[in-house]
């Protein structure tokens, strides 16, 4: 089984500041890791995901994120926040099932941007 | 294309009655997939269904079961509802290919069910 560790239940930050939230998994099998975006009122949405290569991976919106294996940890972060960026961030793992998928996501951490 | 469609959006309901969520998914996709989220807990995953058969489950009680039609739209229920039941669940759909796995989920606004 696998499970996640979102460390930070809220995130504040003022804009243009940099952020980082943090997330680690445990997990006995490969595993593949992503990062959700919840904003008020909305249904989730991927921002970013690792599936295999390089480590290091980018959303459009400037997010990125990078899988650490040893340190089983898959932390997202942003150089400069801007208010548009306040919302709940879920950190989530699933390994290649074979009856399907089933994923497992962390307790989410809420950013809230400052002016 | 349309995205996820949830309804109703919002349910108020009293202990020891029942509910069905619904959940039609974007066109195509095959895979449905129910999670819970409350405060605190994050999103638990409750189950998924995959051409009208439950492929994997979470760890609920007998009383939350769904179902797959044969056109992928999905219905969640629970029985004998009680407080701690309250919360949004979200439904997702996945574009699975064939080898039985996506790694994408498509949300739905979700169904804010209030158990008084």
């Amino acid at each position: 089984a696998q499970s996640v560790t979102q460390l930070d239940s809220q995130v504040p930050v003022f804009e243009e500041a940099p952020v980082e939230l943090r997330c680690n998994y445990s997990s006995s099998v490969s595993v593949y890791l992503f990062w959700y975006v919840q904003y008020p009122n909305q249904g989730l949405q991927l921002l970013l995901k690792y599936l295999s290569g390089s480590t290091l991976v980018e959303s459009i919106n400037g997010f990125e994120a990078e899988f650490n294996k040893s340190q089983t940890s898959f932390h997202l972060r942003k150089p400069s926040v801007h208010i548009s960026d306040t919302a709940e961030y879920f950190c989530a793992v699933s390994s290649h099932l074979n009856t399907g998928n089933q994923f497992y996501f962390g307790t989410g951490t809420s950013l809230t941007v400052i002016p | 294309k349309a995205g996820v469609t949830q309804t109703p959006r919002y349910l108020i309901k009293t202990r020891g009655q029942q509910v069905t969520l619904s959940c039609s998914p974007i066109s195509g996709h095959r895979s449905v997939s129910w999670y819970q989220q409350t405060p605190g807990q994050g999103l638990q995953f409750l189950f998924e269904y995959f051409s009208e058969t439950q492929r994997n489950k979470g760890n609920f009680p007998g009383r939350f079961s769904g179902r797959q039609f044969s056109n992928s739209r999905s219905e969640m229920n629970v029985s004998t509802l009680e407080l701690g039941d309250s919360a949004l669940y979200l439904c997702a759909s996945s574009p699975v290919g064939t080898g039985g796995w996506d790694e994408k989920l498509f949300f739905g606004s979700g169904t804010q069910l209030s158990v008084l």
